[in-house]
């Protein structure tokens, strides 16, 4: 079946510095999504990308979705501490309301 | 959007018992899901609820451990059903609701003694 891989696990940045995560896909998806998880909190939809080689940004944070529609990364500038969470990436293939999460990655922002 | 509510939060329950976790959305909607998230861990789907259907469950979840009701289009309920300590962990409900978007409620956490 399909499967998510989403690296790193867990990243520490000091404050200021920028920040990135990394899904890939198994297979080639239809569209992915990205979340952000805060700590004792549930996952909060931050964006939907769709088209091969798409970039979307959203202040500080770019998303990317890469041409082959099987990887993509959320980059984020200048790291704030209110961007402390769990970033998910979730892929779903053409045809499916149900996506692949991927594990997460966990941001500890250190002022 | 969607804004989801969820009944309990949180509860201790002692291991053998019950619980049903209620699911409450502010509008009508096809696709719901119940999920579990352990500590530190992703997403896994338990199953999709249908409206007037039996559930779908994903591999390695069965009906018997996680009955689910889905009288209509904005509620539903998951059962946590004869629960060791296992069990514990945080439960979400879901939905995908305009643009194929993808909300959760707040969870339940639930631990099992």
């Amino acid at each position: 079946g399909q499967q998510v891989m989403q690296i790193p696990q867990y990243q520490h940045v000091q404050e200021g510095e920028d920040f990135t995560t990394y899904c890939n896909s198994s297979t080639t998806l239809s569209n992915i999504q990205w979340y952000k998880q805060r700590p004792g909190g549930h996952p909060v939809f931050l964006i939907q990308l769709v088209k091969s080689g798409e970039v979307k940004k959203q202040k500080r944070l770019t998303f990317q979705f890469g041409e082959a529609k099987k990887n993509s990364s959320l980059h984020i500038t200048a790291t704030q501490t209110t961007d402390v969470g769990t970033y998910f990436c979730a892929g779903r293939n053409r045809g499916s309301y149900i996506p692949t999460f991927g594990r997460g990655t966990s941001l500890i922002v250190h002022p | 959007s969607a804004v989801i509510s969820q009944k309990p939060s949180r509860d201790i329950c002692q291991r053998g018992t019950s619980l049903t976790i209620q699911c409450q959305v502010d509008s009508q909607v096809t696709m719901m899901f119940w999920y579990r998230q352990q500590p530190g861990q992703s997403l896994t789907l338990i199953a999709t609820a249908n409206q007037g259907s039996e559930a779908t469950y994903e591999s390695g979840f069965v009906i018997d451990k996680f009955p689910i009701s889905r009288p209509n289009l904005t509620f539903s309920t998951l059962t946590v059903s004869n629960m060791s300590p296992e069990d514990s962990s945080i439960y979400l409900c879901s939905v995908v609701a305009e643009g194929d978007t993808q909300y959760f409620g707040p969870g339940t956490r639930l631990t099992v003694l």
